[in-house]
Parts: structure tokens; sequence; C-alpha cells
């Protein structure tokens, strides 16, 4: 299976602030790669997704970026945190490919907005 | 459109009590059927999954049988322990890119 590397593990910042969050996979290939955020009590909300190198699709409109420079890089950015960003960041990967498609998540950022 | 509805919490049980969280979905295909845990401070962890209907799968102690005809997937386990007390996502996929989460149902067990 997949081993999915997340840092920080929390993080405190001003708003106003800029934000970049890692996500790195091992054990497949080729992932699809995704963002979520989970606020304090809430279920998960999908930020982003990523079928390819370059290739973001955003799902919800934010103050919040996506890249992916590596096949198995992710990384969340923003050039100004906003008080409403403080939450629980997940990145989650799925492998591609015939009977694959299962999604496993890495350990998460905590991020505080202060 | 795809959709997950899970039951509300939080639910607390005593040790030992039988556990059942439902989940039904929405789906226009023939998804993939997953419950995921998530322990206090954690990422989510793939507690067991079904791919057709009529499956069941399990893991831990925990069943959950793909249900056509209900739309269901329902999570049980005959006896809980301290230790499951967590939070609980159903989720559906039908093309491996995009999952469909519900919003979690929390779960206390106490001694």
């Amino acid at each position: 299976s997949q081993t999915i590397h997340q840092w920080p593990a929390t993080l405190v910042q001003p708003v106003g602030s800029p934000l970049s969050l890692e996500c790195t996979v091992e054990g497949t290939s080729n992932p699809n790669l995704y963002w979520y955020r989970q606020a304090a009590g809430r279920g998960l909300q999908l930020l982003f997704y990523s079928v390819g190198i370059g290739q973001i699709s955003s799902e919800v409109p934010q103050n919040l970026s996506a890249s992916r420079p590596q096949d198995r890089q992710f990384i969340l950015s923003s050039k100004k945190l906003l008080l409403s960003d403080s939450g629980f960041y997940l990145c989650a990967s799925t492998s591609t490919g015939l009977y694959t498609d299962t999604q496993y998540f890495g350990p998460g950022t905590r991020l505080t907005v202060l | 459109g795809n959709s997950v509805t899970q039951m509300e919490g939080p639910v607390t049980l005593s040790e030992e009590a039988f556990l059942t969280i439902n989940c039904t979905y929405t789906a226009t295909g023939y998804p993939s059927l997953f419950w995921y845990v998530q322990y206090p401070g954690e990422g989510l962890q793939l507690l067991l999954k079904a791919t057709k209907a009529d499956d069941k799968g399990s893991n831990k102690g925990f069943e959950a049988t793909y249900r056509k005809e209900t739309t269901s997937f329902h999570l049980e386990k005959g006896s809980v322990q301290v230790s499951d007390s967590a939070v609980y996502f159903c989720a559906l996929s039908e093309t491996g890119n995009q999952f469909y989460f519900g919003t979690g149902t929390s779960l206390t067990v106490i001694p």
C-alpha cells in the first residue's frame, strides 16, 4: 500500500501570512492526489485534486492554491491566510489503473490562523 | 449525482455493546463503498470496503454489507471496545477519481 507524508504536522500562522503545506507519496507512481480540509467537528471538504503533474482541479473557490511540481509531490499554498483557513488539512492519494480504487490519507496538518 | 448520508452523531455506547452506524448512498452507476476511521488528531484510515452488491467488507470485528436494493452500507460491530472510540466516515467512489464522503459519525465507548 501507499505511504503519505505531510509536513508540518502543526502550524500556527498570523492572518495575512503565506502558507505552504507539502505532501509526498511513496509506494505508487502516477497517483491521483487530493487536498481536503476538515473544520473542527465537521466532515471533509475537497479542495483540490490532481490527476498528473501540473494538472489541478479546484473544487471550491477560495484564497488557496495547489501545485504538483513532481509526480508524487502535492503542495497547498496561500499568499495571505484568513482566519477561516484554520482547520485540519489532509492529503490523500489513489493509485490509478484497474482494481485500485482505495484512497489513502496522510496524517494531516493542523493549521491555526490567529 | 453521487452522495453519502450517514447517521448523525455523536454516539455513546458502553463497552461490549452492539454498534450500528447507518449509511445510505446515491449513485448513478455501480460504486465501490468504504468505511474509514479517524482517531483523534490523525488522518483517515481505511477500515473496510466492498466493491459490488452483496459483498461484505470486514476488518477488526467491524462488518458492512453492500445492499444495492436499499442503497445502504451500514457499519456493525458486535462488541465495541474503548479503543474503537473515533469518527467513522462512509464513502463511495464510482471511478476511483472522485470520492464522496459522509459527514462522519463520532463514537465514544465508555468503560
